[in-house]
């Protein structure tokens, strides 16, 4: 039972280059979120998705797009890197239905872009 | 999600009680209370979580005023490995979204 997973661990872009930072959990949950969290501050949402095939914009969604695959997947893809969005990206997961919000969150995934 | 108040940091010597405490005072009724701690950059983790009754696990406890304004996440034997951000979270009642609103926390350093 890995939880929740997230490749790469690091990377480094150039300006205007694409990737896609990959999510997956073995949770059987329903919500996954992608979060970033840029030096000596919280966690901003950037999108998530509440059930399969549906995604829904979070606080900072510009130069972001995301997919979810299916239940287990969900993928953030940066379509053209900028050195704003050199962060830290976080994945996680909740149970849907119900007033409680116990998330469970992957380990990161550094990126730096030059 | 309503608005919460931590001291920015925090320090605690090893082996005594950690009481670190938040002011939530825009609380809604249904809304719950969450405690969370990020250790060195790694993903935050869930600790507790309440409503209006105190509540206790492994982990922590979560003591939170009558009128619900205020909360005090109590670990009472803290170690090295304590040392973490702490996040004070009242998410708001969009059950559909469900996402949490990370603010700047609480740095808690236990000292040796």
């Amino acid at each position: 039972n890995a939880g929740v997973t997230q490749t790469p661990k690091f990377q480094v872009l150039k300006t205007g280059q694409s990737m896609t930072l990959q999510c997956a959990q073995d949770m059987n949950h329903n919500s996954m979120y992608w979060y970033r969290q840029d030096p000596g501050m919280g966690l901003r949402l950037i999108y998530y998705s509440a059930s399969e095939g549906t995604t829904d914009k979070g606080e900072v969604p510009n130069g972001y797009n995301v997919s979810r695959l299916n239940k287990r997947e969900f993928s953030l893809r940066l379509e053209s890197a900028a050195p704003s969005q050199t962060s830290v990206y976080f994945c996680a997961t909740t149970v849907a239905g119900g007033p409680v919000v116990e998330q469970y969150f992957g380990p990161g995934t550094r990126l730096t872009v030059t | 999600d309503a608005k919460t108040t931590q001291p920015t940091s925090m320090d605690c010597a090893e082996g005594r009680a950690a009481n670190l405490p938040c002011n939530h005072s825009t609380i809604s009724g249904n809304e719950y209370v969450y405690w969370y701690r990020q250790i060195h950059s790694q993903g935050p983790q869930y600790i507790i979580h309440g409503l209006k009754n105190n509540e206790t696990n492994e982990m922590a406890s979560l003591i939170i005023t009558e009128d619900r304004k205020s909360s005090t996440l109590i670990l009472p034997h803290a170690t090295l490995r304590d040392t973490a951000v702490y996040y004070c979270i009242v998410p708001s009642g969009d059950t559909g979204r469900r996402a949490l609103t990370f603010g700047s926390g609480t740095r808690l350093q236990v000292q040796p």
